[in-house]
């Protein structure tokens, strides 16, 4: 089975800019949460998909977004980037809301400049 | 606020020796999961334990809960140089959703 793939691995965007990053679930994962962990914090939960609904969110403002698509794969949108957006964001996939746990990806370093 | 926060932050131990990180958290639950995660990169889920489990082992990792005290406790036995990474207790904020996490506890296990 395939774990959970992000892309792209870096990305450098100047601020005010638009980025999209992607997300590929876990074979038979359902639903995915989005984290943003700046350097020497931990994760901060962003949203989490179920089955193309969102059913949670963070304290982020609505520059942020993400889609889930029918085979549960996600994107994260931010529009208008600001130096603080710089980050490592990770995507997380699981089965029925993380009855048994998420699987991670290695993650999207974002550097806005 | 934050629903999990471990303790101590920093652990330095020496190959060998035994390590224990704890997590205390602040509503009730119906699991809490432990994470690793290696120098800027994913995490890698070690183990979850139910609400209505004491205490639950995987390999070296022995992990205990008090719900009571609303407080865990992550062992790892044997600590190898391979071990050195940040530590992350994580309950569910709500049942079925997503993972909130503290600072973690950064382990360095020298050889």
């Amino acid at each position: 089975e395939t774990g959970v793939t992000q892309s792209p691995t870096h990305l450098i965007k100047t601020r005010g800019q638009q980025v999209t990053l992607r997300c590929s679930s876990q074979s038979g994962h359902n639903t995915v949460s989005w984290y943003q962990q700046a350097l020497g914090q931990g994760p901060q939960f962003i949203f989490q998909y179920y089955r193309e609904e969102e059913n949670g969110r963070g304290n982020f403002p609505p520059r942020f977004s993400g889609l889930q698509f029918p085979n549960y794969s996600s994107e994260l949108n931010v529009n208008a980037l600001e130096l603080d957006d710089s980050a490592l964001y990770l995507c997380a996939s699981s089965l029925d809301q993380g009855i048994y746990g998420y699987t991670f990806g290695s993650g999207t370093r974002l550097t806005v400049v | 606020s934050q629903q999990g926060e471990e303790d101590p932050q920093a652990l330095s131990i020496q190959e060998g020796e035994n390590a224990t990180m704890n997590c205390s958290y602040k509503t009730s639950i119906n699991n809490l999961q432990w994470y690793r995660q290696n120098s800027g990169r994913g995490l890698v889920h070690l183990i979850l334990i139910r609400s209505n489990e004491r205490e639950k082992h995987s390999g070296r990792l022995r992990v205990t809960l008090d719900t009571s005290k609303k407080s865990s406790s992550l062992l790892i036995t044997a600590s190898r140089a391979a071990d050195t990474a940040s530590y992350f207790c994580a309950p569910p904020l709500q049942a079925g959703t997503a993972l909130i996490f503290g600072k973690g506890t950064t382990l360095s296990v020298s050889s």
